[in-house]
C-alpha cells in the first residue's frame, strides 16, 4: 500500500527566509503524481504545485519549488522569500498515474508558522 | 473560472438526525470524491464517483451513502449522526482525461453534530 510521511508536525521561518517541508513516500509503482496543498485558516484546500513522476525537472510555481528525488522517494517543498500569508497547513499528497480518478493519499500535515 | 461549488457551508445537526451534504463539480469534470477531514487531521478519503458510478469507497460508514446524478452533481447523505462525524467534508472533482489526476477542492461544508 501506498503511503505519505511527513516528519515534521510544526515549522517556523523567519519573513523573507527559506524554509523546507519534508515529504517522504512508499510505493511500487513508477508511475505516478506527487501534490503539495496548502491548507490556510480558513481551510480551504488549494493546490500549490504538482510534480509528475516520469519528469526529472523539479517543479517550479514562482517562490515555491520541490526537490524531488525519486530513488529516495523525497518530495520536499521549498518556500523562497517567506510571506505572512504562507502561513498555513501544507500537505504531501500522492496519486497513482495508472489510475487516473484515483483517491489521493495524504501525509499527516506540517504547519507552517511565519515569524513577523 | 468556476469552481466546485458545495452547499451548505455550515451545518448544525442533533445526535441521530439525518444530513445532506451536496457537491456541483467544475463543468466538464467527470469525477466526484468526498474527503472527511477532522479538527487538526489529514484529510480521509470517503468515497468517489466516475460518471455517475461509485469508482473507489474508502473509510465511509455504513450510515453513510452517496450518489452522483445525471448532471454529474453529487450527494452525500448522513444518517444517524453521531458527535465523532462533526468534521469538514471536502468534494473535490477532476477530469480523467487530463492524465495529471489534479483534483480541484470545494470550500467545504462543515458539520457539527449537538
Amino acid at each position: 500500500a501506498q503511503t505519505v510521511t511527513q516528519s515534521q508536525p510544526e515549522m517556523s521561518v523567519q519573513e523573507a527566509e527559506t524554509v523546507t517541508l519534508s515529504c517522504t513516500y512508499d510505493t511500487s509503482e513508477s508511475d505516478y503524481y506527487l501534490f503539495w496543498y496548502k491548507q490556510p485558516p480558513s481551510r480551504q484546500m488549494i493546490l500549490v504545485i504538482r510534480q509528475e513522476a516520469y519528469k526529472q525537472q523539479n517543479a517550479t510555481e514562482n517562490r515555491f519549488s520541490v526537490n524531488f528525488q525519486k530513488a529516495a522517494k523525497s518530495f520536499s517543498l521549498k518556500i523562497s522569500d517567506s510571506q505572512l500569508g504562507d502561513a498555513a497547513m501544507y500537505f504531501c499528497a500522492y496519486s497513482p498515474g495508472s489510475h487516473s480518478n484515483y483517491q489521493l493519499i495524504w501525509g499527516a500535515g506540517t504547519k507552517l508558522i511565519i515569524k513577523p | 473560472a468556476a469552481g466546485v461549488i458545495q452547499s451548505p457551508r455550515h451545518l448544525i445537526k442533533e445526535k441521530r438526525e439525518t444530513a445532506t451534504l451536496k457537491c456541483y463539480p467544475i463543468p466538464r469534470h467527470d469525477t466526484v470524491y468526498w474527503y472527511q477531514q477532522g479538527p487538526g487531521q489529514d484529510p480521509q478519503f470517503l468515497i468517489s464517483f466516475y460518471e455517475k458510478m461509485q469508482s473507489d469507497k474508502g473509510s465511509i460508514p455504513d450510515r453513510f451513502s452517496a450518489q452522483q446524478f445525471s448532471d454529474y452533481h453529487s450527494e452525500l447523505n448522513m444518517s444517524s449522526l453521531e458527535l465523532g462525524d462533526s468534521a469538514l467534508y471536502f468534494c473535490a472533482s477532476s477530469l480523467a482525461g487530463r492524465g495529471d489526476n489534479e483534483q480541484f477542492f470545494g470550500p467545504g461544508t462543515r458539520l457539527t453534530v449537538l
